[in-house]
């Protein structure tokens, strides 16, 4: 079955960190970018960050630029979301999409039921 | 940054009739737009790229149109599985990939 199972999610306070992971399976993921996209409560996506095939290109949201890192694992089909510095306002379901190209310069046509990431002291 | 607008935020709507919702961008994207549709709980979920071509599995009664700056999601007739929250995205220029506020399309 072609999915993607996001992990990791939980309560962290402020200032902390978080490892988020996506579990692919059913395609070939190193053909593949891939992408997390975040969902407040109640609001809209917001892209958070993307990264292609290879890792060779990777881009952040001005929001989480220099607190998150992105990274993939080819051989264990595994997406990463290294959260560092948590704030309240990062509160959100976490989405991991797989990317239609393998450039993170497409549109989203798989997603994973997401991870609830909550931000609270 | 291009920043997606999305219009009107809520659809009030009766099975059964057309329903239109407009995306606009703030620059020429291209044809490089997509459509996703949320029900509550769920992920979201493809239904539309390259501004007009339907993903995988998607009714016909879904339909988008146009170009650069100014698109529409068409639902022909609307089903009651169709009420839902539907956005817009730009994959034109990354970073960022931008999405549009969402309209809710609601049952009248």
């Amino acid at each position: 079955e072609v999915q993607l199972v996001e992990s990791g999610g939980g309560l962290v306070q402020p200032g902390r960190s978080l490892r988020l992971s996506c579990a692919a399976s059913g395609f070939t993921f190193d053909d593949y970018a891939m992408h997390w996209v975040r969902q407040a409560p109640g609001k809209g996506l917001e892209w958070v960050s993307g990264i292609s095939w290879n890792s060779g290109s990777i881009g952040y949201a001005d929001s989480v630029k220099g607190r998150f890192t992105i990274s993939r694992d080819n051989a264990k089909n595994s997406l990463y979301l290294q959260m560092n510095s948590l704030r309240a306002e990062d509160t959100a379901l976490y989405y991991c999409a797989k990317d239609m190209s393998d450039s993170a310069s497409g549109y989203f046509d798989l997603w994973g039921r997401g991870t609830l990431v909550t931000v609270s002291s | 940054e291009i920043v997606m607008t999305q219009s009107p935020a809520t659809l009030s709507v009766s099975p059964g009739e057309r329903a239109t919702l407009s995306c606009r961008a703030s620059q020429s994207v291209s044809s490089n737009l997509a459509w996703y549709q949320q029900k509550p709980g769920q992920a979201p979920r493809l239904l539309i790229y390259g501004a007009s071509t339907r993903a995988t599995g998607i009714p016909a009664r879904f339909s988008g149109s146009g170009s650069g700056t100014e698109f529409t999601l068409t639902i022909s007739s609307l089903q009651s599985e169709d009420f839902a929250v539907y956005y817009c995205q730009q994959y034109n220029n990354w970073p960022p990939h931008t999405f549009g506020g969402g309209t809710k399309v609601e049952i009248k």
